[in-house]
């Protein structure tokens, strides 16, 4: 089982630069999302989806994009990269919509980003 | 108060130790409560739910306390592999479904 699938896994950016992170599940999750990690900060949520063609921001949108075009795919586009966006990505899926059940969250291995 | 808080850590035990995490929410709706599990470079994972009567896999103790808001993780008998960072999440519920990971706390098993 594939789960949860991150493309790439290491990615250097120079300042301005614009880049797609993928997302893909091939488990029919309703809900998708994006988070970022860094040191002593946790994880945060970037945006979020609850199904195809419905997105919303999370607690850290600024600079980032995303869309749900079918229930398999959530990319996250960085419009103009920032050092400040240097950071490790994790795309999650888990079942269900607007109500969590207790059910698990998956995460992908994760996007290692750089910006110099 | 931050939503969910945890103590960083690190917690350094020899093989065999039991040791104990806490957590703490400031939402008293919250509606569900977990322990993930993250190793050095990896995706978090779960490890367990946590329920108002306590829970028990294996080596490993959850324990919910609804009144003061606190969540406890109980880990026996410590492994080398246990080494990890361990992170308190909460669902607060509501309509969004999103949920609020602590900052973890991290473990270090020695030999």
């Amino acid at each position: 089982n594939a789960g949860v699938t991150q493309t790439p896994k290491f990615q250097v950016l120079k300042t301005g630069q614009s880049m797609t992170l993928q997302c893909a599940q091939d488990m029919n999750h309703e809900y998708m999302s994006w988070y970022r990690q860094d040191p002593g900060m946790g994880l945060r949520l970037i945006h979020y989806s609850v199904g195809a063609g419905i997105t919303d921001q999370g607690e850290v949108p600024n600079g980032y994009n995303v869309s749900r075009s079918t229930t398999e795919d959530f990319p996250l586009r960085l419009l103009s990269a920032a050092p400040s966006q240097t950071s490790v990505y994790f795309c999650a899926s888990k079942e269900g919509g607007v109500s969590y059940s207790g059910n698990t969250i998956y995460f992908g291995e994760g996007s290692w980003l750089t910006v110099v | 108060r931050k939503e969910v808080e945890q103590d960083p850590g690190p917690f350094n035990v020899p093989e065999g130790a039991t040791v104990a995490f806490n957590c703490t929410y400031s939402n008293s709706a919250s509606q569900s409560f977990f322990w993930y599990r993250q190793d050095c470079r990896k995706e978090p994972k779960l490890l367990m739910s946590v329920y108002s009567s306590g829970n028990e896999d294996g080596r490993f103790t959850a324990q919910l306390n609804r009144a003061s808001q606190y969540i406890s993780l109980l880990i026996r008998d410590s492994k080398l592999s246990d080494s990890a960072t361990y992170l308190c999440v909460v669902n607060p519920g509501g309509s969004q479904g999103n949920l609020i990971f602590g900052k973890g706390t991290k473990l270090s098993v020695k030999p």
